[in-house]
């Protein structure tokens, strides 16, 4: 019973290196999102997407890409890491829409970038 | 626009105390769900609870309560009879109906920290 899997759970880059934070579900959840939770600031959505093919910005979208090819896998891709991408990043999914059913989280990938 | 505003940083009690988690909220929808969610120090989000506009009755949950309050934009969470396993952040978050409610807005988050 796998649930969220998110690899890989720390890393450290350099400034400047790109690099992609895999996501993977195996419950056939529609609904997709990326959060960064900064230290006492709490979430903050970047990317979400509601279905295979279809992606849409959340709040924080900018020095970030995604993809959604398979309603499986959600990767999330820094191209030119700074140092403010610094944060523990969570992949979440749902069936439904958040309102219909509770999300269900990874267990985050803590990112350094110096 | 919408807003989550949980005022508490950080609470610090003594195991069998009650203590309450403010949150209250901003939205110009009329439709619009309210969450809480816990993280353990293991750092995954756990689910507590999901409650619509619509409903403004109080609920129970074992030693958990929530308080609804749209007079005063507020979705309260208290604990009764603290203990130690409930140290963790707690998130209040909040979904309207002009997201197409495909999104969650979370609040700052307030650490509780329950000791023995």
């Amino acid at each position: 019973n796998a649930g969220v899997t998110q690899t890989p759970k720390f890393r450290i880059l350099k400034i400047g290196q790109s690099m992609t934070l895999q996501c993977a579900q195996d419950m056939n959840h529609n609904y997709m999102y990326w959060y960064r939770q900064d230290p006492g600031m709490g979430l903050k959505l970047i990317y979400y997407s509601v279905g295979a093919g279809i992606t849409d910005k959340g709040e924080v979208p900018n020095g970030y890409n995604v993809s959604r090819s398979t309603t499986e896998d959600f990767p999330l891709r820094l191209e030119l890491a700074a140092p403010s991408q610094t944060s523990v990043y969570f992949c979440a999914s749902s069936y439904f829409p958040v309102t219909d059913e509770k999300l269900f989280f990874g267990s985050g990938t803590q990112l350094s970038v110096l | 626009a919408q807003k989550v505003t949980q005022a508490q940083t950080e609470i610090s009690v003594v195991e069998k105390e009650d203590v309450t988690l403010d949150c209250v909220y901003e939205t110009r929808d009329t439709t619009y769900y309210l969450f809480w969610y816990k993280q353990p120090p293991s750092g995954e989000l756990v689910f507590l609870i999901r409650r619509n506009s619509f409903d403004e009755q109080n609920e129970i949950s074992g030693r958990y309560s929530w308080n609804f309050q749209k007079s005063t934009s507020s979705f309260n969470f208290t604990i009764t009879a603290s203990q130690v396993v409930d140290s963790a952040v707690y998130f209040c978050a909040l979904s309207e109906a002009g997201s197409g409610y495909s999104t969650l807005t979370f609040g700052k988050g307030t650490m509780l920290l329950v000791s023995p």
